[in-house]
């Protein structure tokens, strides 16, 4: 699987948008980009993935450059509550002899303020 | 419909004792991860077990056991606990077959060794 780099922390006021970016330079053709994220003291949770057009559901939107080589996760309106860390992870989809199994790194540690 | 569940929240052992830590997946799952988390990282990959077998395995010594029984549900043993396995164990569920892959994490299982 290849690896991911991330900011360790970011910041953003509350009702902006939170642009967070993930660099993925070694994805290969069938690796698929996947966010979670971690509110503290809760397990991780799954937001969004994509494989090369960009990605937009309830919770977030996952815009992938042409290259996939980085991508960006948009949260439109951050609340409070979308202070977490943040994981991007890279992988490949079941159906490709995969079992699934996720390889998180340090993420990024979002802080929203008021 | 319940998610993923996960027994004890907390739990204290000594060095050298035995531990065994319990999950039952989301409804429809039948697949199970287990990821140890120390504080301050991102979760690690223990094993799954699928059809009541292991079917990958992580970077974990052979202390570390699992099982899955008829109903989907799985449990962690950790025998001869070291101060070093302190840390927060997550069980995830997810489908073998369908439209999305996103893994389905419990609250997670604390457990501090002394």
């Amino acid at each position: 699987d290849a690896k991911t780099t991330q900011p360790p922390s970011m910041d953003c006021a509350e009702g902006r948008a939170a642009n967070l970016p993930c660099n993925h330079s070694t994805i290969s053709g069938n690796e698929y980009v996947y966010w979670y994220r971690q509110i503290h003291s809760q397990g991780p949770q799954y937001i969004i993935h994509g494989l090369k057009n960009n990605e937009t559901n309830e919770m977030a939107s996952l815009i992938i450059t042409e290259d996939r080589k980085s991508s960006t996760l948009i949260l439109p309106h951050a609340t409070l509550r979308d202070t977490a860390v943040y994981y991007c992870i890279v992988r490949l989809n079941h159906g490709s002899g995969n079992t699934g199994k996720l390889i998180f790194g340090q993420g990024t540690t979002l802080q929203v303020k008021p | 419909d319940a998610g993923v569940t996960q027994s004890p929240t907390h739990l204290i052992k000594t060095r050298g004792q035995q531990v065994t830590l319990r999950c039952s997946p989301k409804s429809g799952h039948d697949t199970v991860s287990w990821y140890q988390q120390a504080l301050g990282q991102g979760p690690q990959f223990i094993f799954q077990y699928y059809e009541e077998e292991e079917r990958q395995r992580g970077n974990f010594p052979d202390r570390f056991s699992g099982h899955q029984f008829p109903n989907y549900s799985s449990e962690l043993n950790v025998n001869a606990l070291l101060l070093g396995d302190s840390a927060l164990y997550l069980c995830a569920s997810s489908p073998q077959t369908g439209p999305t892959y996103e893994q389905y994490f419990g609250p997670g299982t604390r457990l501090t060794v002394t």
